[in-house]
């Protein structure tokens, strides 16, 4: 069974610009969570979507967003990038978002200049 | 809201000793905590967790306690070999995570195991 696929692994963007990371979860998983990790906060939860639907919302600005397609891949989408914004960037899945394991993506790490 | 806490922030030990990392939390409504262990380039992966109605799970070298009154749980490593060394998270839910279900984790700040050899 594939693990979780994220794209693209790394990329650098300058402050303004906007940038879209892509999650493909594990076959079946219908939970996608955002993480944020950082060397200053560590790993933040920035939000979880579930049959499309946003459920769960972390404490991060409106810039900020994401989305989930009827084949459960997520995207998520920081506008106005600042450089505060460089992190490694994880998606994790889940079955149904119930307690229990998160499986990780490796991340997307973004550098910001 | 939750707050997790985890110390050390770095730990070396030697090959073969025990490993020692304590997390403590703040919502007495958590009912879930897992640890999560983070190698260099790759994502955190689960390792062992546990739930509030048991006080110690075990398995094979791993194993977590949890005190629910005084709301600290910890991961216990034997027997360390070097391939133990990463970064471990402990975690607990989010707010409402707890009643919705939802597992949506509150992670603490890590720790950097090192086994020397």
């Amino acid at each position: 069974k594939a693990g979780v696929t994220q794209t693209p692994r790394y990329l650098i963007k300058t402050r303004g610009q906007q940038v879209t990371l892509s999650c493909s979860p594990i076959s079946g998983h219908r939970s996608v969570s955002w993480y944020q990790q950082t060397p200053g906060q560590g790993l933040q939860f920035l939000f979880e979507y579930f049959s499309e639907t946003q459920r769960n919302k972390g404490n991060f600005p409106g810039r900020f967003s994401g989305r989930q397609f009827s084949n459960s891949r997520s995207e998520m989408n920081v506008s106005t990038l600042e450089l505060g914004d460089s992190a490694l960037y994880l998606c994790a899945s889940s079955l149904e978002g119930l307690t229990g394991e998160l499986f990780f993506g490796e991340g997307s790490r973004l550098t910001v200049l | 809201g939750e707050n997790v806490e985890q110390h050390p922030s770095t730990l070396s030990v030697q090959e073969g000793d025990s490993a020692v990392i304590k997390c403590t939390y703040s919502d007495s409504a958590s009912n879930y905590f897992p640890w999560y262990k983070q190698e260099l380039g790759k994502g955190p992966q689960l390792i062992i967790d546990i739930r509030s109605n048991v006080g110690e799970k075990k398995d094979q070298r791993i194993a977590v306690t949890l005190n629910k009154t005084a709301k600290h749980f910890s991961l216990h490593i034997t027997e360390t070999q070097p391939e133990d060394s990463a970064v471990y998270f402990c975690a607990a839910p989010l707010p409402g995570g707890a009643q919705t279900g939802a597992n949506n984790l509150f992670f603490g700040t890590g720790t950097r195991l090192t086994v020397i050899p």
